[in-house]
């Protein structure tokens, strides 16, 4: 079955302590990103990569980082998080076909910063 | 960059009848443009999409116009059921160059359908 994984699901920490939230795709996708989620502003783009070793910044990149080793991983890191990093957090595969990109969204981990 | 306005941001219909979420973008060299419907405690799922070249589209219950002169468009729900009800997002991009098709995200509809 096609589908995009992210680990953990959900996830409470305190200020400063680093983590990383993983994500994995089976479909050979070149093209991953990460978005986040907030009451009444949809989702904004953090991160995007190309492809393996290639990555470049969203909309909201600052206070994240990511890599991009294999190609069906992309994890984010938080290097010291925040309380403002607080929020729904999701990865998305993204097919291309000719200049159309069709994105497909993981399931989403629910972060919480205290 | 590319805005895109949703409305409503909420939504509430009586099964069977239907329901009309409109979108509008600013940048004019979008050529993509996805419906995501989301679930609680789910990500989006895309539900049906347009390209620029085409003006409607259909899928049994669902149907987006695009209006590219006046820059919007509308995802059209007919018959609505229960389980419709979700939060429905509208996206566009420009696809292709550099952008490699991030998609900038409407605000969000939360739907509502009551029995």
């Amino acid at each position: 079955e096609a589908q995009v994984t992210q680990n953990p699901r959900y996830l409470i920490t305190v200020t400063g302590k680093k983590l990383t939230v993983t994500c994995s795709q089976n479909m050979n996708h070149e093209y991953m990103s990460w978005y986040r989620q907030d009451p009444g502003l949809g989702l904004r783009q953090i991160y995007y990569s190309m492809n393996v070793e290639v990555t470049d910044k969203g909309d909201v990149p600052e206070g994240y980082k990511v890599s991009r080793k294999e190609k069906r991983n992309f994890p984010l890191i938080l290097e010291s998080p925040s309380p403002n990093q607080t929020s729904l957090y999701f990865c998305a595969s993204t097919i291309r076909t000719g200049r159309i990109y069709t994105q497909y969204f993981g399931p989403g981990t629910r972060l919480t910063v205290l | 960059g590319e805005n895109v306005e949703q409305h409503p941001s909420t939504l509430s219909v009586q099964e069977g009848d239907s329901a009309v979420i409109k979108c509008t973008y600013s940048d004019s060299a979008s050529n993509y443009f996805p419906w995501y419907k989301q679930e609680l405690g789910k990500g989006p799922q895309l539900i049906i999409d347009i390209r620029s070249n085409v003006g409607e589209k259909k899928d049994q219950r669902i149907a987006v116009t695009l209006n590219k002169t006046a820059k919007h468009f509308s995802l059209h729900i007919t018959e609505t059921q229960p389980e419709d009800s979700a939060v429905y997002f509208c996206a566009a991009s420009r696809g292709g160059g550099t952008s490699y098709g991030k998609l900038t995200f409407g605000q969000g509809t939360i739907l509502t359908v009551h029995p």
